[in-house]
């Protein structure tokens, strides 16, 4: 059972626009950042979104994050077929001194 | 360039104690600020945090898992080690150590990951 809870999967066509929720609690979404990460088959995660909102350098703006309260929202928009991968929310929880990350959402792209 | 990378047994036994090394090159572990964390994912299922390690040698555990896991650095080999003892069968995973920083709320540069499979 993960501490952050994520949808276990969402789809949408080729074009078009996904949003992924993560929620969690006051000891670690709530008051601490929330990132976003890519994995995609056999590979390591990757991190899209750090600090809520904010995209490393060489991520593509179709890649957006936004947090309210002790939710967050991933969105990707213009989804290709390459964007099939599995994705995770993560933050540190300050009462558990741990990292801890949602159950992971596959995203299939029709 | 950062890099870290895991490096460790594929196999062991129940009841062993498992130790898997993180080599990091591309930054210093006595740098202000820098922090590495063990993660682990088993087959087909979610990221589990395990231990953290920061600069300053301030240590952190998974509540689960406190009492089987040591984490500790070598600074001059530029290596964080875990070690987890009485493994399981369930503990069969794949270990990636990570980068985070201090200010910064995300594991920024992963390894690639070491398999362990824990089976008599």
């Amino acid at each position: 059972q993960s501490v952050l809870t994520q949808p276990p999967s969402v789809s949408a066509a080729p074009g078009q626009k996904v949003t992924i929720s993560c929620s969690g609690s006051s000891s670690n979404i709530g008051n601490n950042y929330v990132s976003w990460y890519q994995q995609l088959p056999g590979t390591a995660p990757k991190v899209l979104i750090y600090d809520n909102n904010k995209r490393p350098s060489g991520i593509p703006d179709r890649f957006s994050g936004s947090k309210s309260g002790s939710s967050a929202t991933l969105g990707i928009t213009g989804l290709q077929t390459g964007d099939e991968a599995d994705y995770y929310c993560g933050a540190w929880d300050s009462s558990l001194s741990i990292w801890v990350f949602g159950g992971g959402t596959k995203l299939t792209v029709l | 360039q950062v890099t870290l990378k895991e490096s460790g047994p594929a196999l062991v036994k129940p009841t062993q104690t498992l130790k898997l090394t993180c080599t990091v090159s591309g930054f210093s572990l006595s740098t202000s600020g820098m922090r590495v964390s063990w993660i682990r994912q088993p087959p087909g299922k979610a990221l589990e945090g395990l231990a953290r390690i920061d600069w300053d040698d301030d240590k952190f555990y998974s509540t689960s898992l406190k009492t089987r896991l040591t984490i500790s650095k070598d600074t001059s080999k530029n290596q964080v080690v875990l070690t987890m003892t009485n493994m399981d069968p369930v503990d069969t995973a794949t270990y990636y150590c990570a980068r985070s920083r201090r200010g910064y709320g995300d594991l920024d540069v992963w390894g690639k990951g070491t398999t362990v499979t824990v089976s008599s």
